[in-house]
């Protein structure tokens, strides 16, 4: 049974250009989470849906970054237009349940660099 | 403001002994508790977990205590193998939040053959 699925695994751009990150949870997953790794601020929750629909976008950093989810096989999470601050491995997850509590599966994640 | 500490970023320990892999919390509403484990290269992988109404959680050679009243817990590897060699996540959730984990800076654990 495959995992999350994430793509591309490695994104190098330039600033002020556009970046989409795209992500295929589990088949049967009804939520999906996008996170981003950083050193200073470690793994943090920038959105996350449940059915399709972003219940908690808090995370996101600022009006650059948008997530979608137009189905239950994907999602996409745009920056635009980027940053070198925006460097950082971004995660995907998805979980099987709307319940609580609950486990989250990654994807291996992408490496964003931003120069 | 850090919700979810691991004030070790390092441990090293020899093989076949114990690894003890702390984590505190400062929010009193959390009341689910789950340690990820994260080799390089890949995303973070589900470990254990365990709900605020227990104190003990036991799978195999990990085993996750939760202490409340010190909003302390903690994930015992006995015995530890190379294998377990990795960065270990805690992470928190809290009931009235749904669905969202407070995760850790992560501890780097170091097991010595």
């Amino acid at each position: 049974d495959a995992g999350v699925i994430q793509s591309p695994r490695h994104e190098v751009t330039e600033m002020g250009q556009e970046v989409t990150l795209r992500c295929k949870p589990i088949s049967g997953h009804n939520s999906l989470f996008w996170y981003r790794q950083t050193m200073m601020r470690g793994l943090e929750l920038l959105i996350y849906f449940n059915n399709n629909v972003p219940i908690d976008d808090s995370g996101m950093p600022e009006d650059r970054f948008s997530a979608k989810m137009p189905n239950a096989s994907f999602s996409t999470l745009k920056i635009q237009p980027s940053e070198p601050r925006d460097s950082a491995v971004y995660f995907c997850a998805s979980s099987p349940s709307g319940g609580f509590p609950h486990e989250q599966y990654f994807g291996p994640g992408t490496r964003l660099t931003v120069t | 403001d850090q919700q979810v500490k691991q004030n070790s970023p390092s441990l090293s320990v020899q093989e076949g002994r114990i690894s003890i892999l702390n984590c505190d919390y400062t929010n009193s509403m959390f009341d689910y508790f789950l340690w990820y484990k994260k080799y390089p290269a890949e995303g973070p992988t589900f470990l254990i977990s365990i709900s605020s109404i227990k104190d003990k959680n036991e799978d195999g050679r990990f085993t996750v205590f939760l202490n409340k009243s010190a909003k302390h817990l903690s994930l015992h590897i006995v015995p530890s193998q190379p294998g377990d060699s990795a960065v270990y996540f805690c992470a928190a959730s809290a009931r009235d939040s749904s669905y969202k984990l407070i995760f850790g800076s992560g501890t780097r654990l170091l097991v010595r053959p």
